[in-house]
């Protein structure tokens, strides 16, 4: 089955300071990666995908995400961090053959002042 | 609005009780899905259907009930409550085809208490 990991619980950044989250997957075929935004009592938003193309895939509100193959790995990043990035962040990778997501258990990003 | 709707936004019930969680697109999206969301696990897919008539099982489906007759409309049952179902429940939905395809839109989500 497809699977993704995020390893930290919770990313700490200074405001203006880059941001990366990160996220490893498990798949059989190509994947179909994906990142959403959770902020406080609100639903998932959509970020950005990787179908296929280039390994940079530019996103909503400043982020982007490198898709590594030989890595496993799809890590969100923003070059420079606003408090309002503070929230919820969740991988997640279609599995394959349907509609269905897999989401990891998210990331809570804190965006110092 | 146009959008996906949940409702209620919060429901307290007791241990045993039904309870019907409602969820309403105006897309007319073909796949619909519910998740429930707590600490620890991340979301995880309860039921989810491919169009009106058809659902399957998600990851975690025991104790759940769901039906599906028209497009716009996929609400979630339980049919006994019980206090591990305390959780926020997420609905969602996504297109078939086009380069929106495999994108999944969420509602607001309901915060729902098993007392």
């Amino acid at each position: 089955a497809q699977s993704v990991a995020q390893p930290e619980d919770q990313v700490n950044v200074a405001e203006g300071n880059p941001l990366t989250v990160k996220c490893t997957y498990s798949v059989s075929g190509n994947p179909y990666l994906f990142w959403y935004v959770q902020y406080p009592n609100r639903g998932l938003q959509f970020l950005l995908k990787y179908i296929t193309g280039d390994n940079l895939v530019k996103g909503s509100y400043g982020f982007e995400a490198e898709f590594n193959k030989s890595q496993t790995s799809f890590h969100l990043k923003k070059p420079s961090a606003l408090v309002s990035d503070s929230a919820l962040y969740f991988c997640a990778v279609r599995d394959y053959g349907n509609n269905r997501l897999a989401f990891g258990k998210g990331n809570q990003v804190v965006v110092i002042p | 609005d146009a959008g996906i709707t949940q409702s209620p936004r919060y429901k307290i019930t007791e241990t045993g009780r039904q309870v019907t969680l409602m969820c309403h697109q105006t897309w007319s999206h073909s796949y619909m899905f519910w998740y429930r969301q707590d600490l620890g696990h991340g979301l995880r897919l309860i039921y989810y259907s491919a169009a009106a008539d058809i659902t399957d099982k998600g990851e975690v489906p025991d104790g759940y009930v769901v039906s599906r007759s028209k497009t716009e409309n996929f609400p979630l049952t339980l049919e006994s409550a019980t206090r591990s179902q305390t959780s926020v429940y997420f609905c969602a939905s996504s297109e078939q085809t086009g380069v929106a395809k495999n994108i999944q839109y969420f509602g607001a989500g309901t915060r729902l208490s098993v007392l």
